[in-house]
């Protein structure tokens, strides 16, 4: 079955400052992974995912996050926070095509980010 | 995103009475899928549907049926509502094999008293 870890429930950092948030995941293959983000009162809103190909990629909102097969990590990082972007970070596996996890998403515990201005 | 809308967006229910919470899309896209949010839980599906009456549990599906008669609409029951349902519910839709994102509606939030 696949998983996914989020190590941090809450990170602070200052505006400006640059910003990682991590992300493990569990799966026997190689996996869809996708960043989703959360303000408050909102719905999730897609930030980024890796299907396949260049381990960088790039998201909406100066996101980027890299996958690392040695590490089974899909870390999400930004060099310039804004205030803006004070809010709750979801990171989610998908299996691929096959059994019944076919296009099931399983999320993270969530990461919620605080911006100092 | 993909148009979806969820209604009610607040609930306040008793215990034991049945509630019908709705998602609605306007994408035609053929996955629609029930997560709850909880703290410390993240997003937990409840139920899932690849298509018009083809439905299938999640990981927490106890308490909770689900229908879709229309590629429209989504319905999640909860028979006899108890307080540990109280949560934030989210509908979300994908729109078919090749593509595995998944967009979400704003969510409701139902209180069981």
């Amino acid at each position: 079955a696949q998983s996914v870890t989020q190590p941090d429930i809450h990170i602070t950092v200052s505006e400006g400052a640059s910003l990682e948030l991590r992300c493990n995941y569990s799966y026997g293959a190689t996996p869809y992974l996708f960043w989703y983000v959360q303000s408050p009162g909102q719905g999730l809103q897609l930030l980024l995912k890796y299907f396949s190909g260049d381990t960088l990629v790039q998201g909406i909102k100066g996101f980027e996050a890299e996958f690392k097969r040695s590490q089974s990590s899909f870390n999400l990082r930004k060099p310039s926070v804004h205030w803006s972007d004070a809010a709750e970070y979801f990171c989610a596996v998908g299996a691929r095509a096959g059994g019944t996890s076919y296009g099931k998403l399983t999320f993270g515990q969530g990461t919620i980010l605080t911006v100092h201005p | 995103d993909a148009g979806i809308t969820q209604s009610p967006r607040h609930k306040v229910t008793e215990t034991g009475t049945p509630v019908t919470l709705r998602c609605h899309q306007t994408e035609n896209h053929r996955y629609m899928y029930w997560y709850r949010q909880d703290p410390g839980h993240g997003l937990r599906l409840i139920h899932y549907s690849y298509g018009v009456k083809d439905t299938d549990k999640g990981e927490v599906s106890d308490g909770y049926s689900v229908s879709r008669s229309k590629t429209e609409d989504f319905l999640l029951t909860l028979e006899s509502a108890t307080s540990s349902q109280t949560s934030v519910y989210f509908c979300a839709t994908r729109s078919g094999e090749a593509a595995y994102e998944q967009y979400f509606g704003p969510g409701t939030r139902l209180t069981v008293t």
